[in-house]
């Protein structure tokens, strides 16, 4: 079955402990991107990446660092969590970065204390 | 002006009904167009896609794309309370590292019994 599988699905820390969510995709797609939803404010993008070894900043990249070592994988790295950072996030894949229609890994809530 | 609005909603539509979606857009030389549909809680799905100025249909959906107003509509015949979910509308827009997909804020739709 084609699926973007991000873990964990649920995460509660506390400021500064660092974390990582992991996304895997395994449709073979070149792009990747992680987002993140608050009320009122819609998906804004984080990070995305275009191949293996290839990333850019989206939107919003503060406090945030990402890995493309291998294409199935894009690691969503929180190296010191703040209480700012508590949000919902989806990781999505697709084809190439000139389709707009993503597929989204099934959203990591996270709670920074 | 937002790069890609739509309002928040929510818009309520009796069962069978029809419920129409808007979305407006900034870039003039976007050429592709995305309708997300989310259900609280989940992560988006993509349900339609639309190039062409017109009409493209797909069961209950139809999209409409209007470029020369950047207007593009979801149409959703005989509403079900299944229906009920926040619809996001995407685009590429062109940005200083070139188009990157943009979703809006969503508009929240309830079809009431």
């Amino acid at each position: 079955e084609a699926q973007v599988t991000q873990n964990p699905r649920y995460l509660i820390t506390v400021t500064g402990k660092k974390l990582t969510v992991t996304c895997s995709q395994n449709m073979n797609h070149e792009y990747m991107s992680w987002y993140r939803q608050d009320p009122g404010l819609g998906l804004r993008q984080i990070y995305y990446s275009m191949n293996v070894e290839v990333t850019d900043k989206g939107d919003v990249p503060e406090g945030y660092k990402v890995s493309r070592k291998e294409k199935r994988n894009f690691p969503l790295i929180l190296e010191s969590p703040s209480p700012n950072q508590t949000s919902l996030y989806f990781c999505a894949s697709s084809l190439s970065s000139n389709t707009g229609e993503l597929f989204f890994g099934e959203g990591s809530r996270l709670t920074v204390l | 002006q937002k790069e890609v609005e739509q309002n928040s909603g929510p818009l309520s539509v009796p069962e069978g009904a029809i419920a129409s979606l808007n979305c407006t857009y900034s870039d003039r030389g976007s050429q592709s167009f995305f309708w997300y549909r989310q259900y609280s809680g989940k992560s988006p799905e993509l349900i339609m896609s639309i190039y062409s100025n017109g009409d493209k249909e797909d069961g209950r959906f139809t999209a409409q794309l209007n470029k020369a107003s950047q207007y593009v509509s979801l149409l959703i015949r005989d509403s079900q309370p299944s229906d009920s979910a926040t619809y996001l509308c995407a685009a590429p827009i062109l940005t200083g590292g070139g188009n990157k997909l943009t979703f809006g804020t969503g508009t929240q739709l309830k079809v009431e019994l």
